[in-house]
Order: C-alpha cells, then sequence, then structure tokens
C-alpha cells in the first residue's frame, strides 16, 4: 500500500533555518495532498494542504510546492522555531470522493535553538 | 481539540486475546476511518466507514473487524492479539466531500 514516499526520515535543522520534507507518489488519480503536523501524544493535524491545480501554495512559514509532472510534492517551513519540533506526514487521496488518505512514514523534524 | 473522542486511551493486555477500541466523531460526521500507527510502518489505513456502511479497506488484517453503528460511533474489534499488534491506533472522522481527516488523540495498545 506504500504509494506515498516521503524523505527524509529525521531532520535536524537550526532555529531560523528552513527545513524541507519531500514526499512522491504513484497513483495518479490523487487529486488532494495534505501534510499532517503531530506533537508527541497527539494525533496528527492538518497542517496545509494543496490541490493539483496550483503548484504552490503558502500559509505564514509553511509553503507546499507540487510538482505534478514528477508526482511530487514538499513542504518548506521557513525560519523553523523550536516549536515546529514535530513529525510531520505528506499524505494523498482522492479527496473530492472522500476517499482515506494514504500516508507517508513520516519524518521526524527537531528544530535547535 | 480535534472533536473526536477515542476510548480508552491506554490498554495492556496478553496475547490471544481480545479487545474492542471505540471513536465517536465529530459532530456531523458521517465518514469514519482507522488508522495504526507503529514505528517502522507510519500511518497505515485500515477501515473507512461512511454513514454505517464500509467504505473502503486498506492493510486490515482478518482478526481485526470495526462497525460503525446508526449514532455514528465506532468500533474496532482486535482479536487473537499477537505482540506485533501492539501500536497506536488512530480514529478519524471527515465530512463526505472533503478530503480533510480530524484525528483522535489515539488508543495506545500494548500486547505482552
Amino acid at each position: 500500500q506504500q504509494q506515498v514516499k516521503q524523505s527524509p526520515q529525521s531532520l535536524i535543522v537550526q532555529k531560523g533555518g528552513i527545513s524541507i520534507i519531500n514526499c512522491a507518489y504513484e497513483n495518479t488519480a490523487f487529486d488532494y495532498f495534505p501534510w499532517y503536523q503531530q506533537f508527541p501524544g497527539k494525533g496528527p493535524a492538518l497542517l496545509i494542504a494543496i490541490r493539483p491545480d496550483v503548484s504552490e501554495k503558502k500559509e505564514g512559514r509553511f509553503t507546499i510546492s507540487f510538482n505534478k509532472s514528477a508526482k511530487q510534492f514538499s513542504l518548506h517551513i521557513m525560519d523553523s522555531q523550536p516549536g515546529d519540533s514535530a513529525t510531520y506526514f505528506c499524505a494523498a487521496s482522492r479527496g473530492q470522493a472522500g476517499t482515506a488518505l494514504i500516508f507517508g512514514k513520516g519524518t521526524t523534524l527537531s528544530v535547535s535553538s | 481539540d480535534s472533536g473526536v473522542t477515542q476510548t480508552p486511551k491506554h490498554l495492556i493486555t496478553a496475547t490471544g486475546q481480545r479487545v474492542t477500541l471505540r471513536c465517536s466523531p465529530r459532530s456531523g460526521d458521517l465518514s469514519v476511518y482507522w488508522y495504526q500507527q507503529s514505528l517502522d510502518q507510519g500511518l497505515q489505513f485500515l477501515i473507512q466507514y461512511y454513514n454505517g456502511e464500509e467504505r473502503a479497506k486498506g492493510n486490515i488484517l482478518e482478526r481485526f473487524s470495526a462497525q460503525q453503528f446508526p449514532d455514528l460511533h465506532s468500533e474496532l474489534n482486535l482479536s487473537s492479539l499477537e505482540l506485533g499488534d501492539s501500536a497506536l491506533y488512530f480514529c478519524a472522522s471527515s465530512i463526505q466531500g472533503t478530503g480533510e481527516l480530524f484525528f483522535g488523540e489515539g488508543s495506545r495498545l500494548t500486547v505482552l
């Protein structure tokens, strides 16, 4: 079922730096690409999402870049803060049909102060 | 607070036993999803229900089953438990037609 591949598995970034997490998908029927953030002891929560009709979406310090032809998308966290330390999951689904999200295996981000 | 409630939060049991995990979705959400989270496999989709009917199946073992009741709460039943079933089990709910899932805080199952 591994249709979404995520890298790197872990990432250490200095405070103020840029964190970049990459994902690649296989199923061209996917049309919804969210990123979820999970803190220890909590469930994942939606951070930002994109649909394939745009190549980039920005919300505050978080940006998704989407490359439909390469079947890849990435999360960029600008000015990374210690509070951003969490596990990040990319996912994909046929969102309009209300189907289940298929998740990548996650990236553990540590932002050092 | 996502609005999705899962019980119990923690559960310790022995191999061969059976447990039931319960999920109450957000008010008004008709879809319920179950996911298993382990360290090496990440978040694995198990099964989805929509308004009481099974909608999709993922990597759910035959020893596992689920149902969604008329009041829309859902239960995940895990039987003949093995050590490898130890994991966090998450329930999520959504409004049909959107992609966003709202996750509960999970039920941590430990099989000894």
